[in-house]
């Protein structure tokens, strides 16, 4: 069975430019959760689908981040415009009953 | 709200020697408790979990952890660590929130590195 799986691993970008992170979960997993660790910093909730759905967005830190998982599957996170302060890694997990979640790799994102 | 704190941000430990990283939560609610770990260059990988039941879990490579509901802690041990113990190890808990997420909260986590 394939674990979490995210792209790219790394992003550098400028400030001011957009960048698109993908997380494909495990298959058949409903819950999807993002989340990120700022250097220094303890890894931070940002969001939880189930399925298609937001359950729970109250760890987006602006409106700069927009997050979307059509049809249940896959989801995106965009950051539009990037700043310096949203360098990290960015963490996608999964979970079937909303309990145990399963890690991906994470995107280390730069932004210059 | 819930809250996780790993006392210790470094532990230097040699080959073959016991160690223990703390782990403290605070929760206005029943938790389930998590210790996670990162390899070096390499994503989270769940160690082990409590959730219910035996207060004593056991992961696949000798580490275990103790659930203790009175001091609040869930301590992560083993009795003899190697080389390739060397990673960062995180402490988390959930629990149901009002939005009805099972969010996890992690700690600062500890970095262990085993020196021969």
């Amino acid at each position: 069975e394939a674990g979490v799986t995210q792209f790219p691993s790394h992003s550098v970008i400028e400030k001011g430019q957009t960048v698109t992170l993908r997380c494909d979960p495990i298959s058949g997993h409903d819950n999807l959760y993002w989340y990120r660790r700022v250097m220094g910093k303890e890894i931070k909730f940002l969001l939880h689908f189930v399925k298609e759905s937001k359950q729970d967005e109250s760890g987006m830190p602006n409106n700069r981040f927009l997050a979307e998982r059509t049809g249940g599957t896959y989801s995106t996170l965009k950051v539009q415009p990037a700043e310096l302060e949203d360098s990290g890694v960015y963490f996608c997990a999964s979970s079937q009953k909303g309990i145990t979640q399963y890690f991906g790799p994470g995107t280390r994102l730069t932004v210059l | 709200a819930q809250s996780v704190t790993q006392l210790d941000s470094q532990v230097p430990v040699f080959e073959e020697a016991p160690v223990e990283l703390r782990c403290n939560y605070s929760s206005s609610v029943s938790v389930y408790l998590f210790w996670y770990v990162q390899y070096p260059n390499q994503g989270l990988q769940l160690l082990l979990k409590y959730l219910s039941g035996s207060t004593l879990v056991e992961s696949i490579n000798g580490f275990e952890a103790e659930f203790n509901k009175s001091q609040t802690s869930f301590h992560l041990r083993k009795p003899s660590v190697h080389i390739s113990d060397t990673a960062e190890y995180f402490c988390a808990v959930s629990g149901w929130s009002q939005g009805g997420s099972e969010k996890l909260v992690f700690g600062k986590g500890t970095k262990l590195t085993v020196n021969p």
